[in-house]
């Protein structure tokens, strides 16, 4: 069964600096892979999406990566502002379900 | 485009009354849909998938009898938690896949924005 992690489980920054958060799976046998944005209480925005075809997407201050060999997605985020801080799930596709992350909470001190 | 719905997005109960929550998808159709809790700190998990006009698949330990799943249409899926108990208060988020082929594009989810149930 595919599994997802994140790693760092939180992340404090402060205002203005670059910052990574990764994700790493299982099973590199994956239709897409996707970075969602969550606040506290709400739903889930997302981000970004990644076909398996494709190594990097990018909107904005986000860039995220992809390498499907090695189990792994990184989540870039740029010149980090105080309304960045959420909580950050990346999610993979397999054949039938979307497999979720454990989730990355980001705190960037004004 | 791609936008899900859900109603109601806060809901507060007693214990013992049914509740049902509403997914549709607005500007397209969906041939699967998925049901999704989520407790506090914690990531989603898969309930249920359903699929237009067949039983829903309950994923183990999800109580079939407990969470009733219609999809009655393209369109339209709902979560009836029957007999809800205090327990049963999280945070339900449904997500749609779009009508299509078997492209990796095609099995994109795109997600409700959550309902709060609180049972008391």
């Amino acid at each position: 069964k595919q599994e997802v992690t994140q790693i760092p489980a939180a992340l404090s920054v402060p205002e203005g600096e670059n910052l990574v958060l990764n994700c790493s799976f299982t099973d590199s046998a994956i239709y897409n892979l996707q970075w969602f944005r969550q606040d506290p209480g709400k739903g889930l925005t997302s981000l970004l999406l990644i076909q398996s075809s494709q190594r990097e997407q990018t909107s904005g201050r986000l860039n995220a990566s992809l390498d499907k060999s090695s189990g792994r997605s990184t989540l870039y985020i740029a010149a980090s502002q105080p309304g960045d801080s959420a909580t950050y799930l990346c999610a993979v596709q397999g054949a039938n379900n979307l497999f979720f992350g454990t989730g990355t909470r980001l705190t960037v001190i004004p | 485009g791609a936008v899900v719905s859900q109603h109601p997005s806060r809901v507060i109960c007693k214990s013992g009354t049914s509740v049902k929550i509403e997914c549709r998808s607005l500007d397209f159709q969906a041939t699967t849909m998925f049901w999704y809790r989520q407790f506090p700190k914690q990531s989603l998990m898969l309930m249920a998938t359903s699929n237009e006009g067949s039983k829903a698949t309950y994923e183990q330990g999800v109580e079939k009898d407990k969470f009733l799943i219609n999809h009655a249409s393209l369109t339209l899926s709902t979560l009836t938690v029957t007999s809800a108990h205090p327990e049963d208060s999280s945070f339900y988020i449904c997500s749609a896949r779009v009508l299509g082929g078997a492209s990796g594009s095609s099995r994109t989810q795109y997600f409700g924005p959550g309902t709060r149930l609180l049972v008391l």
